[in-house]
C-alpha cells in the first residue's frame, strides 16, 4: 500500500506571495488532515477534509485554506505569505470514522518565506 | 482543552541502555494515544497506537503503556541503538470519530551515544 505523498518537498517563496501544497492520501483513506510544525509552536492542527468537505478547522487565519478533490487528494493554500508562515507542513491520512486506527503522515513540505 | 506534555525535552543515553519516554495529558477522556517518531526535517512515522481499553502495546523493542486515570503514557525502548536517535512525539485524538484531528505533545529529542 503506497504511503502519503506530499509535493513539493521544498519551497522558497517571497513575503506577500501565495503558495499551494499538495497531498495524496493512502489509497482508500478518505480523510486528509493538515498540520503546521514550527520550532516555537510545535505541531498544530490546521484543518481536516473528508468527502470534499472541510469538517474541522484549527485556529489559523483565513489566509490558510484548503480543498479536497473527488479522488481524496487535497491541497492547501496560503495567501499573502508572512515570514512566520515558514514551517514544515504535514499531511495525514486516516480512514474516516474508524477509531483506534493509526494516522499516517507524509514526509512534509518545507516552506521557507523570505 | 486537551494539553499534552512530554518531559524531558531532550535525553541522551549510551547505546545499549533501556530508556523511558514520558507523555502526560490533561483530559483523561481519550480514545487512544499514538506514539510517533520524527527524524530531522522529515515526516512522522507511526510507532504504536494504544487504545483506551489497553494498558500496554508492544512492537519489537518498543513498549507503550497507558494509564488514563493518571493522564500518563510511557514509551519504553529496550536495548537502545544509535538508529533510535530521533524526536519522539505522542498524540491524542480530539474527536470521537477517528484520528483525523490530533493534539501533539511537545516531543522528546532522543540521542543515543555510540
Amino acid at each position: 500500500k503506497a504511503g502519503v505523498t506530499q509535493t513539493p518537498r521544498y519551497l522558497i517563496k517571497t513575503r506577500g506571495q501565495q503558495v499551494t501544497l499538495s497531498c495524496s492520501p493512502i489509497s482508500g483513506y478518505r480523510s486528509v488532515s493538515w498540520y503546521q510544525q514550527t520550532p516555537g509552536q510545535g505541531l498544530q492542527f490546521l484543518f481536516e477534509y473528508f468527502s470534499e468537505t472541510q469538517r474541522n478547522k484549527g485556529n489559523f487565519p483565513g489566509r490558510f485554506s484548503g480543498r479536497q478533490f473527488s479522488n481524496s487528494r487535497s491541497e492547501m493554500n496560503v495567501s499573502t505569505l508572512e515570514l512566520g508562515d515558514s514551517a514544515l507542513y504535514l499531511c495525514a491520512s486516516s480512514p474516516e470514522g474508524v477509531m483506534n486506527t493509526e494516522a499516517f503522515f507524509g514526509q512534509g513540505t518545507r516552506l521557507t518565506v523570505v | 482543552k486537551q494539553e499534552v506534555t512530554q518531559i524531558p525535552a531532550a535525553l541522551s543515553v549510551p547505546e545499549g541502555e533501556n530508556l523511558v519516554l514520558n507523555c502526560s495529558f490533561t483530559d483523561s477522556a481519550i480514545y487512544n494515544l499514538q506514539w510517533f517518531r520524527q527524524d530531522p526535517g522529515k515526516g512522522l512515522t507511526s510507532l504504536l497506537l494504544i487504545q483506551s481499553s489497553q494498558r500496554e502495546q508492544t512492537s519489537g523493542r518498543l513498549n507503550a503503556s497507558l494509564d488514563k486515570s493518571s493522564g500518563r503514557s510511557t514509551l519504553y525502548i529496550a536495548a537502545s541503538q544509535p538508529g533510535d536517535s530521533a524526536t519522539y512525539l505522542c498524540a491524542v485524538p480530539l474527536s470521537n470519530f477517528g484520528n483525523e484531528k490530533l493534539t501533539f505533545g511537545t516531543g522528546t529529542r532522543l540521542t543515543i551515544i555510540p
